[in-house]
């Protein structure tokens, strides 16, 4: 089956204590994504990979990291978390063909961060 | 910059009745696609339907359509015969691909929360 997988579903943390949210997918997407879900503000994108090795902030990516060594693996790294990093992340893969099937982005089925 | 508006924050429909959500959007570029995605209660977003800017008919699938007004930056869902599992929060996004350089960055509106009633 054609997913995208996140882990954890669910984390509670305190302020300041490293974490990793793991994405993978199984659709060969060349692009991945990461963004956060907040109350009245959408969706909203925090980094991107185009392929392996390269990766790009979007609009929030203070307080984040990401690595793309694998294409299928996308982690999302808080060094350092705060309680304004408390939200819904949800991560999303497609292709980069510029054929809409293709390029539809598919999301994980997000992880609950609460940082204390 | 691109903005996606969607400005009824909660609709009450009734079962078996059609329901239209809004949406509008703000691009200075030529070539874009336009997402609606679901997310029901349980948190995951579904993709249900996608409109490429130069589209000349208006996409459907299944219950789903998007009534695409270019000339007024308008991308409405329209959701025919409801049913109760349709009852979630429903988000128009655009991708815009000159913005991104053939990168697939969406922008989110801020949602629709549909309810549907007996």
């Amino acid at each position: 089956e054609a997913q995208v997988t996140q882990n954890p579903r669910y984390l509670i943390t305190v302020t300041g204590k490293k974490l990793t949210v793991t994405c993978s997918q199984n659709m060969n997407h060349e692009y991945m994504s990461w963004y956060r879900q907040d109350p009245g503000l959408g969706l909203r994108q925090i980094y991107y990979s185009m392929n392996v090795e390269v990766t790009d902030k979007g609009d929030v990516p203070e307080g984040y990291k990401v690595s793309r060594k694998e294409k299928r693996n996308f982690p999302l790294i808080l060094e350092s978390p705060s309680p304004n990093q408390t939200s819904l992340y949800f991560c999303a893969s497609s292709g980069t063909s510029g054929d809409s099937d293709t390029d539809t982005q598919y999301f994980g089925p997000g992880t609950r961060l609460t940082v204390l | 910059a691109q903005k996606i508006t969607q400005t009824q924050p909660g609709m009450f429909v009734q079962e078996k009745e059609a329901v239209t959500l809004d949406c509008t959007y703000d691009t200075s570029d030529q070539s874009y696609g336009l997402f609606w995605y679901k997310q029901p209660s349980s948190g995951e977003m579904i993709f249900l339907i996608y409109q490429g800017s130069y589209d000349e008919q208006n996409a459907t699938e299944g219950r789903y359509s998007l009534n695409f007004q270019k000339a007024r930056k308008s991308a409405n869902l329209v959701i025919s015969a409801s049913q109760l599992g349709d009852s979630a929060m429903y988000f128009c996004a655009m991708r815009d691909w000159e913005l991104t350089g053939g990168g697939n960055k969406l922008t989110f509106g801020t949602g629709t929360q549909l309810k549907v009633e007996l």
